[in-house]
């Protein structure tokens, strides 16, 4: 079955201490993301992967780190969490080259409490 | 800078009826993307549609059709003869163009809620 598997889906966790979430496809996709979801701020991204060891910051980098060092796998590295990194992150993966169709397939998300 | 405007924060319809979800962007790329994703109450995001700037068609897929209208720089999403499964918030998102996905920038979300 294709999918995005994200771990863990839900984390409580303490200001300060390393955390990693991890992504990872099943699909042979070039394409990975992860973006924060929260309260009317709606979807942004965090980082962006488009091949291995390629990697972009989206919109909201600061505090995060992600490496690509396997076509399947995305983590997402908190280094030092604090409490505004509280939120509901997605991780996605695409195809990536120019169609009329293109599905984005999106992980089931993790829920971060930061305390 | 790029942004994505979608200005009814939520939508309340009866099922059967049409309803209409808007969706205005900005971009100084010449050519770029455009998305659609819907949420359930559930959470998982769920890929609706991918529309390239070049291709102003309309797009239609069983009861969701879609509408790019260039000149306005809209891509508004229409919902016919809505169910209460329909039930979700829904975000639109801009993308560039340059590759074929690259940094995403999504709308704030528009909360559809379809009462029996």
């Amino acid at each position: 079955e294709a999918q995005v598997t994200q771990n863990p889906r839900y984390l409580i966790t303490v200001t300060g201490k390393k955390l990693t979430v991890t992504c990872s496809q099943n699909m042979n996709h070039e394409y990975m993301s992860w973006y924060r979801q929260d309260p009317g701020l709606g979807l942004r991204q965090i980082y962006y992967s488009m091949n291995v060891e390629v990697t972009d910051k989206g919109d909201v980098p600061e505090g995060y780190k992600v490496s690509r060092k396997e076509k399947r796998n995305f983590p997402l590295i908190l280094e030092s969490p604090s409490p505004n990194q509280t939120s509901l992150y997605f991780c996605a993966s695409s195809l990536s080259r120019s169609s009329r169709v293109e599905t984005q397939y999106f992980g089931p998300g993790t829920r971060l409490l930061v305390l | 800078a790029q942004k994505v405007t979608q200005a009814q924060t939520e939508i309340s319809v009866v099922e059967k009826e049409d309803v209409t979800l808007d969706c205005v962007y900005e971009t100084r790329d010449t050519t770029y993307y455009l998305f659609w994703y819907k949420q359930p109450p559930s959470g998982e995001l769920v890929f609706l549609i991918r529309r390239n700037s070049f291709d102003e068609q309309n797009e239609i897929s069983g009861r969701y059709s879609w509408n790019f209208q260039k000149s306005t720089s809209s891509f508004n999403f229409t919902i016919t003869a809505s169910q209460v499964v329909d039930s979700a918030v829904y975000f639109c998102a801009l993308g560039p163009g340059g590759t074929s996905y690259g940094k995403l920038t999504f709308g704030q979300g528009t909360i559809l809620t379809v009462h029996p």
